[in-house]
């Protein structure tokens, strides 16, 4: 049972406009909620993270929304650059499960030039 | 930013033989550490939840036997993988959790263990 669900496996987007990753999740423990990047055969990159006492949170070109009622997520990379591609996961954790991560399946971002 | 080391990056080995892989924190201290593993073009998969002088927490279906974990010190943590199979072979990638925000991980760059 999936309870981080990326439901995209790739995305492909045009150099400088928008990329927008989604992820949904079925777990309301969930409280913290992260984006790792991660090219292949390397280890993930932290990207960006948000609680869910927040529905915001903004650094740089990366911007990740939360809508707690929707269980839902989004990352938004504006604008959107060749060397973005990678395969993006989103995770989340809950204060009780000893930090562990769940991990959706992944969504490969293609920029094109 | 913190910086999370694994050795080797790559290993070969023949079937039946053990691999240690070595995940090192190199500038905090790592109260807990995790394993993963990564099949191809599949996410990854928690096996085991390390904290510094204890024994290891294993996800369900995951051979504590076969996968032993030592952490030791609050930099440095191992994974051996004893008498290893071809169908072990796979990405290792271990992450480590400090003080501060326990919430975020920083991973190690993986292991590709290849067995023969």
């Amino acid at each position: 049972d999936q309870q981080v669900k990326q439901n995209s496996p790739s995305l492909s987007v045009q150099e400088g406009r928008i990329s927008i990753l989604n992820c949904d999740y079925t777990n309301s423990m969930f409280d913290y909620f992260l984006w790792y990047k991660k090219y292949p055969a390397e280890g993930p990159t932290f990207l960006i993270s948000i609680s869910s006492i927040k529905d915001k949170n903004e650094d740089g070109r990366f911007t990740v929304f939360l809508n707690k009622s929707a269980k839902h997520l989004s990352l938004h990379i504006v604008p959107s650059q060749p060397g973005d591609s990678a395969v993006y996961f989103c995770a989340a954790s809950d204060a009780g499960n000893n930090r562990k991560l769940i991990w959706g399946l992944g969504t490969s971002l293609a920029v094109n030039p | 930013g913190a910086v999370v080391s694994q050795h080797p990056s790559w290993v070969i080995c023949k079937s039946g033989t053990s691999v240690k892989i070595e995940c090192r924190s190199l500038d905090f201290q790592a109260t807990t550490m995790f394993w993963y593993r990564q099949f191809p073009k599949q996410s990854l998969m928690l096996m085991a939840t390390s904290n510094e002088g204890s024994k290891a927490t294993y996800e369900q279906g995951v051979e504590k036997d076969k996968f032993l974990i030592n952490h030791a010190s609050l930099t440095l943590s191992t994974l051996t993988v004893t008498s290893a199979h071809p169908e072990d072979s796979s990405f290792y990638i271990c992450s480590a959790t400090g003080t501060g925000n326990r919430d975020e991980q920083f991973f190690g760059p993986g292991t590709r263990l290849t067995v023969l």
